[in-house]
This record gives structure tokens, sequence and C-alpha cells, in this order.
């Protein structure tokens, strides 16, 4: 079964400070992975994916294929990144019934960026 | 269209009545996903459509929870005889059809958060 782990559910940082969420994988083929953020009082949005190799409001993630990891980074944080921060993990999973192209979720990493 | 709109908001209900939640996806979506959400847990995939064919249920989606989309446009999830465990945020998302193997970012509606007493 696929699986999405977020180890952190809670990571509190200094503005200017180096953030890294952390996120790991197990899939047995080739997964697409997204980093979704909820920012206060709004909905969840998308902040980026692997295959779009960019950097989104200053936020990069790699994925590590060996380490079946996608963690993501910001080598300086500001106010505005606090937010819940998932990492999510695309593939079809056999469910009871057949496959399924819904994403699965980690359990989220609840960032604070202190002042 | 200023994205994927749920209504209602919040519900609250007693064991064992039955609720229904409806979802209207971004215009041009074709694809609709139905998530659960509950305490300190990410969402959790429990069904979707293409047009209004349901194509996928998870194990979550026991008998009691139904979906429609009846006609490919917006979408109903109705549970019935409801019981405490089923108190979370229930999500919409919507997306256009997979293509070139790239897959479709989705959209997330605002949720319908549900207290069953």
């Amino acid at each position: 079964a696929q699986r999405v782990t977020q180890p952190e559910k809670l990571l509190s940082v200094f503005k200017g400070a180096p953030v890294e969420l952390k996120c790991n994988y197990s899939y047995s083929g080739s997964p697409e992975l997204f980093w979704y953020v909820q920012y206060s009082r709004q909905r969840l949005q998308l902040l980026l994916r692997h295959i779009s190799r960019e950097s989104i409001k200053g936020f990069t993630a790699d994925l590590n294929k060996g380490e079946t990891s996608f963690h993501l980074k910001k080598p300086f944080a500001q106010e505005e990144d606090s937010a819940m921060y998932y990492c999510a993990l695309s593939g079809r999973v056999a469910y009871s019934g057949g496959g399924a192209d819904g994403l699965t979720f980690g359990k989220g990493t609840h960032l604070i960026i202190q002042p | 269209d200023t994205g994927v709109s749920q209504d209602p908001r919040h519900k609250i209900t007693k064991r064992g009545q039955n609720v229904t939640f409806r979802c209207d996806p971004i215009s041009e979506h074709n694809r609709l996903y139905w998530y659960r959400q509950t305490l300190g847990q990410g969402p959790e995939f429990l069904t979707y459509f293409q047009n209004e064919a349901q194509l996928e249920k998870s194990r979550l989606l026991s008998d009691r929870f139904s979906a429609e989309r009846p006609k490919g446009s917006f979408s109903t999830l109705e549970i019935q005889r409801t019981e405490q465990g089923d108190s979370a945020m229930y999500l919409c998302a919507s997306s256009l059809r997979a293509s070139g193997g790239v897959w479709p970012e989705q959209f997330f509606g605002p949720g319908t958060r549900l207290t069953v007493l």
C-alpha cells in the first residue's frame, strides 16, 4: 500500500532561518509527489509538484527516489509561511474494487514562523 | 467562477440521521473527488467521478455512504444513519482530466464540517 509520512506534527523556526519539512513515501511504482499548503482560514491549495521542478514562494522540493523522500525546503523563512503543509502522492492504489486516482496525503506539519 | 464551492459549510446532526452535502466544481473540470479529513489527519480519499461516472471508491466508503454526480456537474455525498465516527471535514476537489501522463492539479473546496452528536 502507498503511504506518506510526515514525521513532524509541529515545526517552529525563527524568521530568516532555514526551513525543512520532511516527507517520506512508500510506493511500488513511479509516484508523482506534491506539497499542498493550507493557510489560516483558507482552503487547501497546491504549493508545488516534483515534475515542475520550480520554486514557489521560495520553496523547493527534490524527489529522492533512493531515499523515497520529498522534503520541502526554504532558505529564509518568512512570517507569512506559517501554515499547515501536507505532502501528497498520486498513483494507482489497489483498493477493493480496483485502482484509484485519488491523492494520498500525509498527516501534515504545522509550520510556525516566529518573529 | 470563484472555484470549488461546497454547501453547507457546517452541519450538526444527531446520530442516526441522514445528511447530504453538495459540491459544485470549477465549471470546465470533468473530474470530481471527495475526501474526508479528521482531526490531526491529512485528507483521505473517498471516491471520484469522471463526468457522471463514479470510477473509484475507497474502502473507507462504507455502504452508508453514497455519492452521485447525475449530470456530470455538481455532486452530492449522502451519509445514511450517521454515526459519531462520521464527524469530520468533507472536502471536495475538482480537476481536468489527466493527459500526457501528467497528473492534473486538484482544486479544493472549503469543505463541509460535519458534527454528529
